[in-house]
């Protein structure tokens, strides 16, 4: 059964540092992966979607990677701002759910960008 | 653009009593789903509908039941409600006809405590 896992679950940085969130699944065998940002109180909002034959995704400041073969992917944040400070999740689709979506999700990383 | 409505935001049941958790969306999509988020745990799928009319069980489809009555409307039934259903509900759709490589849409969720 395919899992996913989201370490550290809390993380601070100051201000402007550039940073890098990760997850791991332990099924290889993905459709795609996705990464979620979900502000206190709200949904998620989508950030970045990686299709399996794809290596990685930028969007702005934000640059998600993925590595099937190791099961990971990373999501880069460049020059970190308060603003960033929000939980990310991240989300796989098995290949079974290429039609459906249905995701699995990782249970997130609290980021908390300091001023 | 209201993209994804969940009504009520929030609830208190007691245990054993009934609720219909609402959800719409106006962006004409064809899939929706509806999720819990627990602490520690991620979201995990509740219940799937591809189309009016079809609905299909996820995860943890346990002690709930769904409608969907017609494209825009996804609603989640708790029939007799357990205090192991507190939680958060997401609802999210997905898909306009013909579209690939879409994520999901999120609402802001139900806030729901059984006691």
């Amino acid at each position: 059964k395919q899992e996913v896992t989201q370490i550290p679950a809390a993380l601070s940085v100051p201000e402007g540092e550039n940073l890098v969130l990760n997850c791991s699944f332990t099924d290889s065998a993905i459709y795609n992966l996705q990464w979620f940002r979900q502000d206190p109180g709200k949904g998620l909002t989508s950030l970045l979607l990686i299709q399996s034959s794809q290596r990685e995704q930028t969007s702005g400041r934000l640059n998600a990677s993925l590595d099937k073969s190791s099961g990971r992917s990373t999501l880069y944040i460049a020059a970190s701002q308060p603003g960033d400070s929000a939980t990310y999740l991240c989300a796989v689709t098995p290949p079974e759910a290429s039609g459906t979506y249905k995701y699995i999700f990782g249970t997130g990383t609290r980021l908390k960008v300091l001023a | 653009n209201a993209g994804v409505t969940q009504t009520p935001k929030f609830q208190v049941l007691k245990t054993g009593q009934s609720m219909t958790l609402q959800c719409a969306q106006d962006m004409n999509h064809n899939s929706m789903y509806w999720y819990r988020q627990d602490p520690g745990m991620g979201l995990r799928l509740i219940y799937y509908s591809a189309s009016e009319g079809t609905t299909d069980k996820g995860e943890v489809p346990n002690g709930y039941n769904v409608s969907r009555l017609n494209k825009r409307e996804f609603s989640l039934r708790l029939e007799s409600a357990a205090p192991s259903q507190t939680s958060v509900y997401f609802c999210a759709s997905r898909q306009k006809q013909g579209a690939t490589n879409q994520p999901q849409h999120f609402g802001d969720g139900t806030r729901l405590s059984i006691l």
